[in-house]
């Protein structure tokens, strides 16, 4: 059973582009979550979605970050026009149901914004 | 809110020697504490946790121990080896938004050999 796989590992954006980070989930998970860790910090909770919904984007940018999880297909995290300050690793993990302690970590990507 | 504290870092050890990386929390309710191991270039693995007061947690030679009257989720082990070399980060989350897990800024650990 493969873990939580995160694409890509490494992205490098210029200044104004936009930035699609991929999650795909432990087989048989249903919840996703993506956390945000910048340069020397803990990680940040961003959103909590399940298959279709999203559940909790309390920590969510409210502009240019959006996030889904389709009924097919991965997760994804997507940043319109980058800026510098969004160069930071991002992590998604997942669960199999709501009520579960553990969730499992993907290995992130890590975004640079040059 | 909910909040998590850690031990400032970087603590560097010689292998052997005994750790603890202490963590406070404040939290409404009966929060789940964590402790997580992100060792270089990869993700967050647990590496134990407790869901009640006075439960212990225990892996790899780790132990925690839940302590509701002083908040507090601090991390040991007797032993330390170079292979323990990482950032550890405690964390919470609340029973009512079980995933939703607020972590602690991150300890650097360096064991010397």
């Amino acid at each position: 059973n493969a873990g939580v796989m995160q694409n890509p590992r490494h992205l490098v954006r210029r200044r104004g582009q936009e930035a699609r980070l991929r999650c795909s989930p432990m087989k048989g998970h249903s919840h996703v979550y993506w956390y945000r860790q910048l340069p020397e910090e803990g990680l940040k909770f961003m959103v909590y979605l399940q298959k279709e919904n999203i559940i909790d984007e309390s920590g969510m940018p409210k502009e240019r970050f959006s996030a889904e999880f389709p009924k097919e297909g991965p997760s994804i995290l997507r940043i319109q026009q980058v800026v510098r300050g969004d160069s930071a690793a991002y992590f998604c993990a997942s669960s199999p149901y709501r009520g579960d302690t553990e969730a499992f970590f993907g290995q992130g990507t890590r975004l640079t914004v040059v | 809110g909910d909040s998590v504290t850690q031990m400032e870092g970087p603590v560097t050890l010689s292998e052997e020697a005994f750790l603890t990386i202490n963590c406070t929390y404040t939290a409404t309710g009966y929060p789940s504490l964590f402790w997580y191991v992100q060792y270089p270039g990869e993700g967050l693995q647990l590496l134990l946790k407790a869901t009640k007061a006075d439960d212990k947690g225990s892996n790899k030679g780790f132990e925690a121990t839940y302590r509701k009257e002083t908040t507090s989720f601090h991390l040991e082990k007797g032993s330390v080896q170079v292979s323990d070399s990482a950032v550890y980060f405690c964390a919470l989350s609340a029973k009512q938004g079980a995933q939703k897990l607020v972590f602690g800024q991150g300890t650097r650990l360096t064991i010397n050999p």
